[in-house]
C-alpha cells in the first residue's frame, strides 16, 4: 500500500541554523500539509498545499515557516532559523482530492532543536 | 472554528477491562470526517477510523467499537478487554468534509493498561 515518507527521521539542529524537512506524498495525491506536535501536546495544523500554493495556514505557520514542491514527488518544510520552541514532532500529510477521500499521515521528523 | 475536546488525559486500566474513550467536538460545518488515531510510544500517527457526519451507524472493529451521536456532538471509543498493546495516547480529530479540510485534533488521552 502506499505510503507518505519523510525524511530523516530525527534531526538535531542548533538554535539559529536553517533546517528542511522532506516529504514524499503519496504519487497522485493534489493536496499536501504539514502538521505539528509539541513534545506531549496535541497535533496542530500549521499548513496546507494546493496547486502550487499555500491554501491555508495557521497562525503558527509565520515568516520563518515555508513550503515548497521543489518537483513532482517531494513537499519539503523549511524552518529559517530555528528557535528551541521549534522543537517538535513534524507531520507530513498528503490526500488525492477525490470525493470522500481522506489525509494519509507520513511516520513524522522529530525536530531537536539545542 | 473547529474544536475537539478529550477531557480523558489519562486513563488506567487493567488488562481485559473494557475502556472508553470519550471525545466531544465543535463544528459549523453540516458535513465532516470524524477520526480516531492512535499514537504508540514510538511516535507515529496510526489511523483507526475516519466517520461521516452523515452516517450515524455505529461501528465495531474486532476489539474496537465506535459510537457516534451527532445530538451531543460526542464520537467516543470502546476498548473491549484491553491489551497491554493498547497502551498509547488517543487523538481524537476532526475536518470539514469539504475546502482544504485541515485536521483539527483534540489534545489526546493517555490510555496504560497494567498487566
Amino acid at each position: 500500500e502506499p505510503e507518505v515518507t519523510q525524511t530523516p527521521s530525527h534531526q538535531v539542529t542548533q538554535m539559529g541554523q536553517e533546517v528542511i524537512l522532506r516529504c514524499v506524498p503519496i504519487s497522485n495525491h493534489l493536496y499536501f500539509y504539514w502538521y505539528r506536535q509539541i513534545l506531549g501536546q496535541k497535533v496542530e495544523f500549521l499548513v496546507s498545499f494546493y496547486n502550487n500554493e499555500i491554501s491555508e495556514k495557521s497562525e503558527i505557520f509565520d515568516d520563518q515557516f515555508s513550503v515548497e514542491r521543489p518537483d513532482g514527488s517531494n513537499f519539503t518544510l523549511k524552518i529559517r532559523s530555528t528557535k528551541l520552541e521549534d522543537s517538535a514532532m513534524y507531520f507530513c500529510a498528503s490526500r488525492p482530492g477525490t470525493v470522500l477521500d481522506t489525509q494519509y499521515f507520513g511516520p513524522g521528523t522529530r525536530l531537536t532543536v539545542l | 472554528a473547529q474544536k475537539v475536546t478529550q477531557a480523558q488525559t489519562e486513563i488506567s486500566v487493567v488488562e481485559k477491562e473494557d475502556v472508553t474513550l470519550d471525545c466531544v467536538y465543535e463544528t459549523r460545518d453540516t458535513t465532516y470526517y470524524l477520526f480516531w488515531y492512535k499514537q504508540p510510544p514510538s511516535g507515529e500517527l496510526v489511523f483507526l477510523i475516519r466517520r461521516n457526519s452523515f452516517d450515524e451507524q455505529n461501528e465495531i472493529s474486532g476489539r474496537y467499537s465506535w459510537n457516534f451521536q451527532k445530538s451531543t456532538s460526542s464520537f467516543n471509543f470502546t476498548i473491549t478487554a484491553s491489551q497491554v498493546v493498547d497502551s498509547a495516547v488517543y487523538f481524537c480529530a476532526l475536518s470539514s468534509s469539504g475546502g482544504y479540510q485541515k485536521v483539527t485534533f483534540g489534545t489526546g488521552t493517555k490510555l496504560q493498561v497494567i498487566p
